[in-house]
């Protein structure tokens, strides 16, 4: 399913440092989304996107910045990542109703 | 906001027996209803989904249900088979304007274990 990728699939990094997450998408869809995974908590919105030029705050967007380059691309930052937000992060597309994940990208601050 | 809770958190079952995880929501103008399959170290991916106006779905050995009146639904699963262990996360969403039902609120997820 290389429809939608995620870079890196694992990263650690330190507190305080900047860190960016990017998802591509193949499947030409104009509605993008990222998620934090944790375990008991389920899927959290943090940002989504419609078009290029619509960026939405999610529940959880507090310590996180996007950037939609294209359609195809959405990107999610971290300007001084915390050991909280340690997770799985995850990237989606979707068409009217279904949503298509990405792989992932494992993230730990320490 | 929408609040989706889902229940139980961890379930076992013997294999070839039925499965039931439940999901409340809150919001009333929720009209979609979809549940998504994670299995270990993978994305979630859609299995079944069900609009409002339809009381119950089936695919095969799954099946959804759905009360608008108590704002619950359900997910079924019959004849449980070793690849059926995984994560199930039910979700929630209301039509925003006339773009579709594209932002979900997501269940905490049941971790479904079938023992062998």
């Amino acid at each position: 399913d290389a429809d939608v990728t995620q870079t890196p699939r694992n990263r650690i990094t330190k507190t305080g440092k900047r860190i960016m997450l990017e998802c591509s998408q193949t499947k030409g869809h104009d509605r993008m989304y990222w998620y934090r995974q944790d375990p008991g908590l389920g899927l959290r919105l943090i940002y989504y996107s419609f078009d290029v030029k619509d960026i939405n705050k999610g529940e959880i967007s507090d310590g996180y910045s996007v950037s939609r380059q294209a359609q195809a691309k959405f990107s999610l930052s971290l300007e001084s990542a915390i050991p909280n937000q340690t997770a799985l992060y995850f990237c989606a597309t979707s068409d009217l109703t279904t949503q298509y994940f990405g792989p992932g990208t494992r993230l730990t601050v320490l | 906001g929408e609040n989706v809770e889902q229940h139980p958190s961890t379930l076992s079952v013997q294999e070839g027996d039925s499965a039931v995880i439940k999901c409340t929501y809150s919001d009333s103008a929720s009209n979609y209803f979809p549940w998504y399959k994670q299995e270990l170290g993978k994305r979630p991916q859609l299995i079944i989904d069900i609009r409002s106006n339809v009381g119950e779905k089936k695919d095969q050995r799954i099946a959804v249900t759905l009360n608008k009146t108590a704002k619950h639904f359900s997910l079924h699963i019959t004849e449980t088979q070793p690849e059926d262990s995984a994560v199930y996360f039910c979700a929630a969403s209301s039509t925003i304007s006339n773009f579709g039902n594209e932002k979900l609120t997501f269940g905490t997820g049941t971790r479904l274990t079938i023992i062998p």
